[in-house]
């Protein structure tokens, strides 16, 4: 079975600052996919960003980028430029591609920018 | 109007009573899932659907069941609510890939 971690119950920085999100995983599986999913006060779940495990290349969009480290099974968010409307819920989350695919989310991050 | 709408979107139970949630999606997808959030665990998955004629459990299942009506409805029952039932439930759907699930915007519900 799978399994993600997010150490960091709780995160604040100020407005314009740049924040990263840690993440560990674990699994046995090859070929999956991981993800990074904000939750903002409205409740509403919204993709950030994801990467493929077969990419060496990291993701980016935007201001958001990621740090995915294979052989560590880790995969850290970062937010540059922080702003006010990136306070929110962060959630990790991984998917395998052979078999039933699922999402299995980590417990969550939340970050708060303050002005 | 909202790709995937949950109700009700916030509820109020007593303990043994049955209560459904349900959830329709406009974007098409085949598969449908009901996840359960609380404090500090994250969304942990209690059913999924992969098309109209397939059910299956999540980690978490007991205590639940599920009806998939149609491709667009998939609905979550609570046969007998329990007090530890209290908590933000999400539908959500995906398409094949699965690469990325559209969210309601949750159900909370509270069991006294």
């Amino acid at each position: 079975a799978q399994t993600v971690t997010q150490s960091q119950p709780e995160m604040s920085v100020q407005e314009a600052e740049t924040v990263t999100l840690s993440c560990t995983y674990d699994t046995s599986e090859n070929n999956y996919y991981l993800f990074w999913y904000k939750q903002p006060p409205s409740r509403q779940m919204i993709l950030v960003i994801r990467q493929e495990a077969y990419k060496q290349q990291n993701a980016t969009e935007n201001r958001f980028s990621v740090n995915f480290q294979k052989a560590a099974k880790s995969f850290s968010l970062k937010i540059s430029d922080s702003q006010l409307g990136d306070t929110a819920m962060y959630f990790c989350a991984f998917m395998k591609l052979q078999g039933a695919q699922k999402l299995v989310f980590g417990q969550g991050t939340r970050l708060t920018i303050n002005p | 109007d909202a790709d995937v709408t949950q109700t009700p979107r916030n509820r109020i139970t007593k303990t043994g009573k049955r209560i459904m949630l349900e959830c329709s999606q406009t974007k098409g997808h085949d598969r449908m899932y009901w996840y359960r959030q609380d404090p500090g665990l994250g969304l942990r998955l209690i059913y999924y659907s992969f098309d109209v004629k397939d059910i299956n459990k999540g980690e978490i299942s007991d205590g639940y069941s599920v009806s998939r009506q149609a491709q667009a409805k998939f609905s979550l029952s609570l046969e007998s609510a329990i007090p530890n039932q209290t908590a933000l439930y999400f539908c959500a759907t995906s398409d094949r890939t699965g690469l990325e699930a559209f969210f309601g915007q949750g159900t909370r519900l509270t069991v006294v």
